[in-house]
């Protein structure tokens, strides 16, 4: 089993919509979540951070936390063409010094004007 | 401006050949990390390092090595260079804090014929 799994997509969703991105982590030490942002031939951007089950908001953007389930989404309201990217999903182990952060293999987002 | 630099954009080498990856950051981190990512796979990790001569293997540790002898910098060294090992190198790091966002680097695309 893959520590970080994704939906590959495409996810193909209309200017406008809500456009909704999940994540599964199988490692319960697991202690902080991440989505990142990259655009084609571009390095990884940070978009949202979380720590703490429930919801977090920040603009358009909403991680969302379910600890029990091993669950994280980022949904993204007001989708944007410039929204289309892909979106990976990151979670860090953290332990005294030792910091690991797995990546999932990224959900391609298409937003269609 | 925070900055993480690799030393080249783009290096073509021979199967064979010791590839050295040279990676520097200049907002004292602690954590460092090396990722290569293929299309479909996502960014893998190969190693990291949280302190000045500590190392961890990640995920894909296989035909690599590392060092780390200042805190600024972090070497992924190719032992021999094999045609899979073709791909595109992420450096990246990150302070010691809970929620603390990896800064990547522009990364290297390195070919190996």
């Amino acid at each position: 089993q893959k520590e970080v799994e994704q939906n590959s997509g495409p996810l193909s969703v209309p200017e406008g919509a809500i456009a909704s991105l999940n994540c599964t982590y199988s490692d319960r030490v697991s202690q902080s979540f991440f989505w990142y942002r990259q655009y084609s031939g571009k390095s990884p951007e940070l978009i949202m951070s979380i720590y703490s089950n429930g919801d977090k908001e920040d603009g358009r953007f909403t991680a969302q936390l379910n600890k029990a389930s091993q669950y994280v989404s980022l949904l993204i309201r007001d989708s944007q063409p410039s929204d289309s990217a892909t979106y990976l999903c990151a979670v860090m182990i953290k332990s005294g010094g030792y910091q690991k952060v797995t990546f999932g293999t990224g959900t391609k987002l298409q937003v269609i004007p | 401006d925070v900055k993480v630099t690799q030393s080249s954009r783009y290096l073509v080498k021979r199967t064979g050949e010791k590839v050295f990856l040279e990676c520097v950051q200049d907002m004292d981190h602690e954590n460092m990390f090396w990722y290569r990512q293929d299309p479909g796979l996502g960014l893998r990790l190969i190693y990291f390092s949280y302190d000045v001569k500590m190392k961890e293997k990640g995920d894909i540790p296989e035909g690599y090595s590392v060092s780390r002898e200042k805190k600024e910098r972090f070497s992924l060294i190719l032992e021999s260079a094999s045609t899979n090992q073709t791909s595109m190198y992420l450096c990246a790091s990150s302070g010691t804090g809970v929620n603390e966002k990896l800064f990547f680097g522009s990364g290297t695309q390195l070919s190996v014929l």
